[in-house]
């Protein structure tokens, strides 16, 4: 079936570094979602992209679609230990339900 | 508040019980959604609906049943639990039909634990 594949799985990183997950489709999206869950959390949307090559900022935080709407990266640029959360792109193929990727967990050490 | 509400937020279970899971949205939003989430394997579509009185069936749909009776309510049962249903379970919900423009609500989940 249709598969949103993200990657790193987990990512460790001293406070300050720059950390970076990536999201990649086999079929073209229509739109792609990116949502971050904290310990113990729900799933909180971030922002969503829809057209090719978009690029949208929010403070340190950087997304990314792709030209050909099949691959999709969130930036963040010097974390902080509030970032730490796992962070799932969500990517619409068709139909009327979202494909999540399995998320990237990010730990942020002081 | 407005928001996504779930009941019970957590609950053990026999294997072989009947469950349900409630889900209650007073946003008025069309759709809605039930995943669930399992550590290494994000979150997966049980079953979702589109708008009051139709359902559909997601990745993971066998062993689970839902309906939609009215806008504001969306039900997950599980006929005859089984250890393999242990997950936290999140409802969501949109205020359109194919989230082009919308964004999932999702609520503070249920842990499951079947024995």
């Amino acid at each position: 079936g249709q598969q949103v594949m993200q990657i790193p799985q987990y990512q460790h990183v001293q406070e300050g570094e720059d950390f970076t997950t990536y999201c990649n489709s086999s079929t073209t999206l229509s739109n792609i979602q990116w949502y971050k869950q904290r310990p113990g959390g729900h799933p909180v949307f971030l922002i969503q992209l829809v057209k090719s090559g978009e690029v949208k900022k929010q403070k340190r935080l950087t997304f990314q679609f792709g030209e050909a709407k099949k691959n999709s990266s969130l930036h963040i640029t010097a974390t902080q230990t509030t970032d730490v959360g796992t962070y799932f792109c969500a990517g619409l193929h068709s139909g009327y339900a979202l494909n999540f990727g399995k998320g990237t967990s990010l730990l942020v050490t002081p | 508040i407005a928001g996504i509400t779930q009941a019970p937020t957590s609950q053990i279970l026999a294997a072989g019980r009947r469950m349900t899971l409630r889900c209650t949205q007073d946003m008025r939003h069309n759709a809605m959604y039930w995943y669930r989430q399992d550590l290494g394997l994000g979150l997966r579509l049980i079953h979702y609906s589109n708008t009051a009185g139709t359902t559909g069936k997601g990745e993971v749909p066998d062993g689970y049943s839902v309906s939609r009776a009215n806008t504001d309510d969306f039900p997950l049962t599980l006929a005859s639990a089984v250890p393999s249903q242990t997950s936290v379970y999140f409802c969501a919900s949109s205020p359109v039909v194919r989230t082009d423009t919308g964004e999932l609500f999702f609520g503070e989940g249920s842990r499951l634990t079947v024995l």
